[in-house]
């Protein structure tokens, strides 16, 4: 398919546990995202990556929380240490450009459950 | 506190009913977009406003963005069935950093 993809779709691990989240984007799309969606919060800015610049980290909650981008297309988002309260739904969106007015493209998310 | 304030949170109608949702704040935005988000799913995009003042149609959805820039409006008339999902407003105040109100949830019920 075409649009950006995202793996696994959900998964449930031990509090204490590692997960990593993958992302696929839309072929050739240079600004990549990662969001946080918690029930009734709507969603959380996390990271970017833009080309071969630095990543925006800013959005971070915290430092078990880090992500990488190779080669400019795949990234993974991992969470080390998971806690109960990173259960959330975690989207990934991709676009041509990075700016606020160019529509991104969302993943359909991976719901992590920490048990 | 959310950038955005979205309202109301629930919305259930009947089909052809007709509907508002608002998207307010107190920052001025350049641009605010509007997505539908349905279970198991990503947002989507609607629309992207830009302009103060602007207005959007898209079928039968209206979007509006105020005068001063800081707050939209989503107006949806006779409502169907597949217009139920979540609709969010997201704007970037002073970077390309969208953030999202916390949604506004619509169930159109035949």
């Amino acid at each position: 398919g075409a649009g950006v993809s995202q793996s696994p779709s959900n998964k449930v691990t031990e509090k204490g546990k590692d997960v990593e989240l993958r992302c696929d984007p839309i072929s050739g799309h240079t600004a990549l995202y990662w969001y946080r969606q918690s029930l009734g919060q709507g969603l959380e800015f996390l990271i970017y990556f833009q080309g071969n610049s630095a990543p925006d980290k800013s959005g971070l909650p915290s430092d078990r929380f880090s992500a990488e981008r190779t080669g400019g297309s795949v990234s993974t988002l991992t969470i080390q240490r998971t806690q109960q309260e990173d259960s959330a739904v975690y989207l990934c969106a991709s676009s041509l450009v990075l700016g606020p007015t160019y529509e991104q493209y969302f993943g359909p998310g991976t719901r992590l459950t920490v048990t | 506190t959310q950038l955005l304030e979205q309202s109301p949170q629930f919305l259930s109608i009947q089909e052809g009913e007709n509907l508002t949702v608002y998207c307010n704040s107190s920052s001025v935005f350049s641009s605010l977009q509007w997505y539908r988000q349905e279970p198991g799913e990503g947002p989507v995009l609607l629309v992207t406003v830009v302009t103060g003042g602007e207005v959007k149609k898209l079928k039968r959805l209206t979007f509006q963005f105020g005068d001063a820039r800081k707050d939209s409006s989503l107006h949806i008339t006779a409502a169907q069935p597949g217009d139920t999902g979540l609709y969010l407003c997201a704007g970037a105040p002073d970077d390309y950093k969208l953030s999202f109100g916390a949604g506004t949830t619509v169930t159109v019920r035949a």
